[in-house]
C-alpha cells in the first residue's frame, strides 16, 4: 500500500543551524506531496506542497523538492529559529485521491 | 473565507462515558470531511471520512462512530469511551483546488485533546 517514511527524531538544533528532515514515499500512483507543521497544542497547518516531479515547494524559508527518481521529498531550511520548534509531517495524496497518508512526524526542537 | 471550527478544545471524560465531538466548516459547500486521531507520540491515523451527507467510511474498526447530519457538520461519537481512546482528534476538510487537476487541498481544525480517565 501507499506509505510515507520520515526520520522520527527528535531533532535538536541550535538557532541558525541547517535543517534537513528526510521523507521518502511509496505510492501505487503519481502522488502529490506535502509538508505539514504542528506547533505545540495546535492542529496541523500546510507548510508547502509539490504536485509533480522536480517541483519545489517553499514557504517561510523551508523548501522541499519532489524527486521522483528517489521517491523523496526532503524538507530543508538554511537557518532555523526557535519559533520553528514543532512537529513536521510529510504526507502524500494520490491524483484524484481523497485521503492523505501521513508519515509519523518529526519533532524539531531549536535551542537559543 | 473558508474556516473550520472544532470543539471542545480539551475534554476529560471517565471510562465508559459517551463522547460527542463536533466539527463545522464555513465558506464552502459539499466538502470531503475527515476525522483523524493522533495518539501521544505517534502519527496521524485516519478514522472516518465522508464525501456527502449521511455517507461515512470507516478506516479503523473501533468503538467510535461518525455522522454527517448536514453538509458542513461532522460529528465523532462514542457510546462508551475506553482508556485507549485518549488522544488528539483532528477534523479536516478538503475540496478540489482550482487549477490543479485532481489535487485535493486539506485544511485541519485546531483539534480536541481528549483524556479518558
Amino acid at each position: 500500500g501507499d506509505s510515507v517514511t520520515q526520520m522520527e527524531g527528535p531533532v535538536t538544533l541550535s538557532e541558525e543551524a541547517f535543517l534537513t528532515i528526510n521523507c521518502t514515499y511509496t505510492a501505487t500512483g503519481y502522488p502529490s506531496l506535502f509538508w505539514y507543521v504542528q506547533y505545540p497544542g495546535e492542529g496541523l497547518q500546510l507548510l508547502l506542497k509539490a504536485t509533480k516531479a522536480d517541483d519545489k515547494g517553499s514557504n517561510k524559508g523551508f523548501e522541499a523538492t519532489y524527486r521522483k527518481e528517489t521517491t523523496s521529498f526532503h524538507l530543508e531550511k538554511g537557518s532555523v529559529q526557535v519559533s520553528d520548534s514543532a512537529v513536521y509531517f510529510c504526507a502524500l495524496t494520490l491524483l484524484y485521491g481523497q485521503n492523505f497518508v501521513f508519515g509519523p512526524g518529526t519533532r524539531l526542537s531549536v535551542l537559543p | 473565507s473558508q474556516t473550520i471550527h472544532q470543539w471542545p478544545a480539551t475534554l476529560v471524560q471517565p471510562v465508559g462515558s459517551p463522547l460527542s465531538l463536533e466539527c463545522t466548516v464555513e465558506g464552502t459547500s459539499n466538502p470531503n470531511l475527515y476525522w483523524y486521531r493522533q495518539a501521544a507520540g505517534r502519527g496521524l491515523q485516519l478514522l472516518f471520512y465522508s464525501v456527502g451527507i449521511g455517507q461515512i467510511s470507516s478506516e479503523v474498526p473501533q468503538n467510535l462512530s461518525a455522522s454527517r447530519p448536514q453538509d458542513r457538520q461532522f460529528i465523532l461519537s462514542s457510546k462508551k469511551l475506553l482508556l485507549s481512546d485518549s488522544g488528539f482528534y483532528l477534523c479536516a476538510w478538503s475540496v478540489k483546488v482550482q487549477g490543479e487537476d485532481g489535487h485535493y487541498g486539506y485544511t485541519f481544525g485546531s483539534g480536541t485533546r481528549l483524556t479518558v480517565v
